[in-house]
């Protein structure tokens, strides 16, 4: 089945790193998305890894896929009171295919 | 720019009314999504479109129709609205050749039923 799960609420200091989880149901997934939404804005891609991958990094940011436990994670470092967002996992089987998200993950960032 | 775009941002109507939400990209992409954000922040795909041809309809009601007059488009036009259609809809597009880049997303539809 399709199921993508967060936990809902990420509350840490500036300057520290922000680790925000993910688990998923479909062992065939392929694209793994990060996406960042500001309040009333879109969603923005942060990053994106192949399920061929165990880790992506991206400036501040760090991807870890474990395709065994069907978990992902996104780090953030040295996070700022800008990072205050929800971010929202999401997989698909296919490029092209619906996207399933999880309920997303607001993380809030304390000065 | 090089963006989706979704007009209008904000739409308040009366219960019973029919409203239509429309959709446009110019980054090339082949594939053009419906999505509904309800309250809980919770995304749910609608529709999905590759080259003007329906491809996913999820168990939505057949008050919602979409449009793709052509790849660069999908509109969505909603019959007979109801207080539960409140919700931010979001137009989305992605092309299935590049992998690279995942979906762009628009901003957003606020679509308030009253």
């Amino acid at each position: 089945g399709e199921d993508v799960e967060q936990s809902l609420f990420l509350s840490v200091r500036e300057g520290d790193s922000s680790v925000i989880n993910c688990t998923y149901t479909d062992s065939s997934s392929t694209y793994l998305y990060w996406y960042k939404q500001e309040p009333g804005a879109g969603l923005q891609l942060l990053t994106y890894i192949f399920s061929n991958m165990d880790m992506k990094q991206d400036q501040r940011l760090t991807v870890l896929l474990n395709k065994k436990d069907k978990h992902l994670s996104l780090r953030i470092a040295d996070t700022q009171t800008g990072d205050s967002a929800i971010y929202f996992c999401a997989e698909t089987v296919y490029q092209g295919g619906k996207l399933i998200f999880g309920q997303g993950t607001e993380l809030s960032v304390k000065p | 720019d090089t963006a989706v775009s979704q007009t209008p941002k904000y739409l308040v109507t009366q219960m019973g009314n029919d409203k239509s939400i429309k959709c446009e990209q110019n980054l090339g992409h082949d594939t053009m999504y419906w999505y509904k954000q309800d309250s809980k922040k919770f995304l749910k795909i609608m529709f999905s479109y590759n080259n003007k041809e329906l491809i996913i309809n999820e168990t939505v009601p057949n008050r919602f129709s979409p449009k793709s007059p052509d790849k660069a488009h999908l509109n969505l036009h909603i019959n007979s609205l109801e207080l539960g259609d409140s919700a931010v809809y979001f137009c989305a597009s992605s092309a299935t050749l590049d992998r690279n880049y995942g979906y762009t997303f628009g901003s957003g539809t606020r679509l308030t039923v009253v």
